[in-house]
């Protein structure tokens, strides 16, 4: 079946560091790939997302590649902010299915 | 454009009582409706998801059910909480394949 992995965190960084949170898929076919965002005590938005491989998404100065050779999303921002901390998720979703399938979410905690 | 609202935002039960939550979707027709439960630290488990009124799929085995009463309305329920039932409950819209899905802004429960 579908599943994706997620970089435990929580990730701890100081402001203007830079960002990688690793996300791989398993999955037949073709699926297109997300980014989600969980601000405290919100729900999810989507961040950015790429259907289909080399694609790039990019949102708000995060970025992630869609690469099938090595079944990868992951998620990269070069400078992050205060602002940025939050609970990210990698998803997938697959046509014809009908759910995301989504990662455990990595933690990002961004001190001044 | 398409909106979900979702309430209660917090909620305190007491173990063995019953639960409601509600969630209405705006700016859209016949919507796939998901529910999905986040418990602390962990990522998010899909609990049900539904294509039409009346037509309810459970992705696991628990203590919740859930109800499509009205084209735009999706209700998780329980009869008897239970104390694992505790955590944060969002609803989500998604149209499938590429297409961004849409999250309420949650309910975070606590059975005590």
């Amino acid at each position: 079946g579908n599943s994706v992995t997620q970089m435990e965190g929580p990730v701890t960084l100081s402001e203007e560091a830079f960002l990688t949170i690793n996300c791989t898929y398993t999955a037949t076919g073709y699926p297109s790939l997300f980014w989600y965002v969980q601000y405290p005590g919100e729900g999810l938005q989507l961040l950015l997302k790429a259907t289909k491989a080399d694609d790039k998404g990019s949102n708000k100065g995060f970025e992630a590649t869609y690469r099938k050779e090595t079944t990868s999303f992951h998620l990269e921002k070069g400078s992050v902010q205060v602002s940025d901390s939050a609970v990210y998720f990698c998803a997938l979703s697959k046509p014809g299915r009908r759910a995301l399938t989504f990662g455990s979410g990595t933690r990002l905690q961004v001190q001044p | 454009s398409q909106t979900i609202h979702q309430w209660p935002a917090t909620l305190v039960q007491p173990v063995g009582s019953p639960l409601s939550l509600e969630c209405t979707v705006e700016g859209t027709s016949n919507p796939n409706l998901y529910w999905y439960r986040q418990a602390a630290g962990r990522g998010l488990q899909l609990l049900f998801y539904s294509v039409g009124i009346g037509q309810i799929s459970s992705e696991v085995p628990q203590n919740l059910s859930a109800s499509r009463p009205q084209d735009r309305q999706f209700i998780l329920s329980s009869k008897k909480l239970l104390l694992s039932d505790s955590g944060f409950y969002l609803c989500a819209w998604f149209a499938g394949g590429n297409t961004e899905a849409f999250f309420g802004q949650g309910t975070r429960l606590t059975v005590v």
